[in-house]
């Protein structure tokens, strides 16, 4: 258990909101990822934190944004759901040497009407 | 062309048999390679990673590498109910940006 947890774990909201999904990890790892994952996608990388203050963006960042104040929390935000949003978000974090070996969060639900 | 391409499937295996899930990858310079299961509902998780040429086995799972064809595979021996799952193939692609290419996943299932 890598100590990840997602805030909330499931959220409806409107068109034109703006909400904010939270990621919290208690280890202390520089790499955090935030993905998003629908049929037919697989996972697809929204933005990545390599530390504080660090962040860069995925394949799929239009309409998100990303911060990171503090290393055990990065948060993504939703500037303006839309419906094409609707997705199941994961947070995951690496290990430190090798990127790849993620382990991820239990997921966030998100629903824009 | 997709970074990472795998069969979206079901593949369907009777139990006992093997199983063989196959992903392709677009970028020749990558370097590390990585198998995720994931349960329906779930996240995924990591079972195996492999960074070169030949097979890698743990356990009943084994993993196998070409980087001249751009493939890579995993292989369930003595495929098992509990086995039935989706396989995400993940791909380092060792650009400047130091996060995954993940493929869109096989759906596994084992029939008792």
């Amino acid at each position: 258990d890598a100590g990840i947890t997602q805030s909330p774990r499931h959220k409806v909201t409107e068109t034109g909101t703006p909400v904010t999904l939270r990621c919290h990890q208690t280890e202390n790892h520089r790499y955090m990822y935030w993905y998003r994952q629908d049929p037919g996608h697989g996972l697809r990388l929204i933005h990545y934190s390599y530390g504080v203050k660090d962040t860069d963006k995925g394949e799929v960042s239009d309409g998100y944004s990303v911060s990171r104040s503090k290393t055990e929390d990065f948060l993504l935000t939703l500037e303006s759901a839309t419906s094409s949003q609707t997705s199941v978000y994961f947070c995951a974090i690496s290990l430190g040497t090798d990127l790849g070996e993620q382990y991820f969060g239990p997921g966030t639900r998100l629903t824009v009407t | 062309q997709k970074e990472v391409e795998q069969n979206s499937g079901p593949l369907s295996v009777p139990e006992g048999a093997i199983a063989s899930l196959n992903c392709t990858y677009s970028d020749r310079v990558s370097q590390s390679f990585f198998w995720y299961r994931q349960y329906s509902g779930k996240s995924p998780e990591l079972i195996m990673s492999i960074y070169s040429n030949g097979d890698k086995e743990d356990g009943r799972f084994t993993a196998q590498l070409n980087k001249a064809s751009q493939y890579v595979s995993l292989l369930i021996r003595d495929s098992q109910p509990s086995d039935s799952a989706t396989y995400l193939c993940a791909v380092n692609p060792n650009t400047g940006r130091r996060a995954l290419t993940f493929g869109s996943g096989t759906r596994l299932q084992v029939q008792p």
